[in-house]
């Protein structure tokens, strides 16, 4: 199974700062793609799904680049919920080949 | 809608004793299913999954089993812990591999 990256971080903003986050795989047959939130001692959480056009979600944008095989998180506004660690999650193959989950970039929303 | 359940949530076990971590889902039929550990700090390792009943792939060599003795049910155990067996493990359920996992509270296990 082929890997994925991301920059550890951790990422420290003030409140209301726009954030981005770019995360690279590399196994270019990779159809399905997302982006996990997962708080300190918690289980991770689904955010959103990354389609080929791109999607938003209220201050969640999500993009894909399937020719540079990256994909990247904005977060606008920035609060101090925002605050986690975000996981790029991209999958590993055809037919049911587990995901591959990235370790994560920690994101710190400072007051 | 579809629920995942893993208890216990914590678990403090001496080294070389047993260990018996159940998972199960509700709402859906023939699931995914998954285990992961969490290293404190560190990122997801998958250590087991499943497509169906009696069917375990194993990702990592180590001395953690894994079965699925019914649909919605996924069992990790092990004969003997070791200290390294220490972490934060996480069941997590999907309809297909390149579909959404959805993971349950976890489990804190600390060995001593």
């Amino acid at each position: 199974r082929k890997e994925v990256e991301q920059d550890p971080g951790p990422f420290n903003v003030p409140e209301g700062a726009t954030v981005a986050f770019n995360c690279t795989y590399s196994n270019s047959a990779s159809q399905s793609f997302f982006w996990y939130r997962q708080d300190c001692r918690k289980e991770p959480k689904l955010l959103m799904s990354v389609y080929s056009s791109g999607n938003e979600d209220g201050r969640f944008t999500a993009q894909l680049n399937r020719a540079s095989q990256y994909i990247s998180l904005l977060i606008r506004d920035s609060k101090l919920s925002d605050s986690a660690t975000y996981l790029c999650v991209v999958n590993g193959g055809s037919g049911n080949t587990p995901l591959v989950f990235g370790k994560g970039t920690r994101l710190s929303v400072i007051a | 809608s579809q629920t995942i359940h893993q208890w216990p949530a914590t678990l403090v076990q001496p080294v070389g004793s047993p260990l018996s971590l159940e998972c199960t889902v509700e709402g859906t039929s023939n699931p995914n299913l998954y285990w992961y550990r969490q290293a404190a700090g560190r990122g997801l390792q998958l250590l087991f999954y499943s497509v169906g009943i009696g069917q375990i792939s194993s990702e990592v060599p180590q001395n953690l089993s894994a079965s699925r003795p019914q649909d919605r049910q996924f069992i990790l155990s092990s004969k003997k812990l070791l200290l390294s067996d220490s972490g934060f493990y996480l069941c997590a359920w999907s309809i297909g591999g390149d579909q959404p996992q959805h993971f349950g509270d976890g489990t804190r296990l600390s060995i001593l």
